[in-house]
């Protein structure tokens, strides 16, 4: 009873490196979406997609990249990572968001740029 | 003003209490509404959605005032386990427009 899974749960990066988040469901969910948490601040939505092909920017979408290639797999890519990136990062899933559906989230994924 | 908003806490309360929560939220046209429980350091997780007409799961109720605009969270009874992180989730329509209050830590206290 997988859900969501991402990797890695934790990771260093030097300023200036890339990396990417991975994120996989299996509950045949069309919306997934990636959130960081900051203190003080809830969750922001990063970067969003409603199935296959289709994705779409969040709040806070500035050094992120995303793709949808499947209807599993919702990878979160930082460009060349910044200070300002440390966070806790949530990767999550859902068939949709009227009353009575639930938004899965995964493990998250702990952040730091140094 | 912040669209949704809840008193960070924390509430300090001792085992068997009732303690309340409220969320209030800026969006008139928010058309669903949840409360979700997150432990320390762990993902948030679903505790009820928020019906109109009030709802209620074992010890927790749940209430919406869409004149006044906020939700309330009301937890009988309180139990150690209890002690979490509670979020507001207020859904004003499309994915990116579901927002996550900062939360109300709740901590029970034998």
């Amino acid at each position: 009873n997988a859900g969501v899974t991402q990797t890695p749960k934790f990771q260093v990066l030097k300023t200036g490196q890339s990396m990417t988040l991975q994120c996989a469901q299996d509950m045949n969910h069309e919306y997934m979406s990636w959130y960081r948490q900051d203190p003080g601040m809830g969750l922001r939505l990063i970067h969003y997609s409603v199935g296959a092909g289709i994705t779409d920017q969040g709040e806070v979408p500035n050094g992120y990249n995303v793709s949808r290639s499947t209807t599993e797999d919702f990878p979160l890519r930082l460009l060349s990572a910044a200070p300002s990136q440390t966070s806790v990062y949530f990767c999550a899933s859902s068939s949709g968001l009227a009353r009575g559906n639930t938004i899965y989230f995964g493990e998250g994924s702990w952040l730091t740029v140094v | 003003r912040k669209e949704v908003e809840q008193d960070p806490g924390p509430f300090n309360v001792p085992e068997g209490a009732t303690v309340a929560f409220n969320c209030t939220y800026s969006n008139s046209a928010s058309q669903s509404f949840f409360w979700y429980r997150q432990d320390c350091r762990k993902e948030p997780k679903l505790l009820m959605s928020v019906y109109s007409s009030g709802n209620e799961d074992g010890r927790f109720t749940a209430q919406l005032n869409r004149a006044s605009q906020y939700i309330s969270l009301l937890i009988r009874d309180s139990k150690l386990s209890d002690s979490a992180t509670y979020l507001c989730v207020v859904n004003s329509g499309g994915y990116q427009k579901v927002t996550f209050g900062t939360g109300t830590k709740l901590q029970v206290i034998p």
